[in-house]
């Protein structure tokens, strides 16, 4: 079974700090790959995705990821953060072609000190 | 507002009672999904529809749990005889075929 493995679960930095979350899968096929961000308060949205084609993925408000499929990783970076990006986020994969349910990451919470 | 969504956000209730949930999700997104999310995880998958067709179920829904989508428009999630156990965030999402899908805010079962 696909399973998802975020390696910090909470991390603190200050603004203007860069971030890098890891994320790593265990399917060895091919993948869809998602990151979704939850504001406190708010529901889940997408900050970005891989489906196909270049691996660096950029995303909303700053955001990108990469996918390096040798290492089944998709890690998330942003090169300053702000007090507006505290929040928990989820690294995700799913199958193409197939039912598109989502396997998820434990999260990691993100708190960003002004 | 035209995202996901769903109904209560919060319910509270007591052991051994019924409670039913409700999503509508966006419209004309064939594939609808229920999640649940207990605290300091991420969602866990629960079951999936294609349009009005119940195609996967976790084995994380026991027998107390069904979920229906009728006309394949909105969802209901219901679960009988509440336990301790089901407390969690219920959260549905929707999307169209084989692309990202868009979350509500979820509802927040608590059972006493």
């Amino acid at each position: 079974a696909q399973s998802v493995s975020q390696h910090n679960h909470h991390v603190i930095l200050s603004e203007a700090a860069s971030l890098e979350l890891g994320c790593n899968y265990s399917y060895g096929g091919t993948v869809n790959l998602f990151w979704y961000v939850q504001y406190p308060g708010q529901h889940l949205q997408l900050l970005l995705k891989y489906f196909s084609g270049d691996p660096l993925v950029k995303g909303i408000k700053g955001f990108e990821a990469e996918f390096i499929k040798s290492k089944f990783s998709f890690n998330l970076r942003k090169p300053s953060v702000q007090w507006s990006d505290t929040a928990e986020y989820f690294c995700a994969v799913n199958e193409p072609g197939n039912t598109g349910k989502l396997i998820f990451g434990q999260g990691t919470t993100l708190q960003v000190k002004p | 507002d035209t995202g996901v969504s769903q109904d209560p956000r919060h319910k509270i209730t007591k052991r051994g009672q019924n409670v039913t949930f409700r999503c509508d999700p966006i419209s004309e997104h064939n594939r609808l999904y229920w999640y649940r999310q207990t605290l300091g995880q991420g969602p866990e998958f629960l079951t999936y529809f294609q349009n009005e067709a119940q195609l996967e179920k976790s084995r994380l829904l026991s027998d107390r749990f069904s979920a229906e989508r009728p006309k394949g428009s909105f969802s209901t999630l219901e679960i009988q005889r509440t336990e301790q156990g089901d407390s969690a965030m219920y959260l549905c999402a929707s999307s169209p075929l084989d692309t990202e899908a868009f979350f509500g805010q979820g509802t927040r079962l608590t059972v006493v």
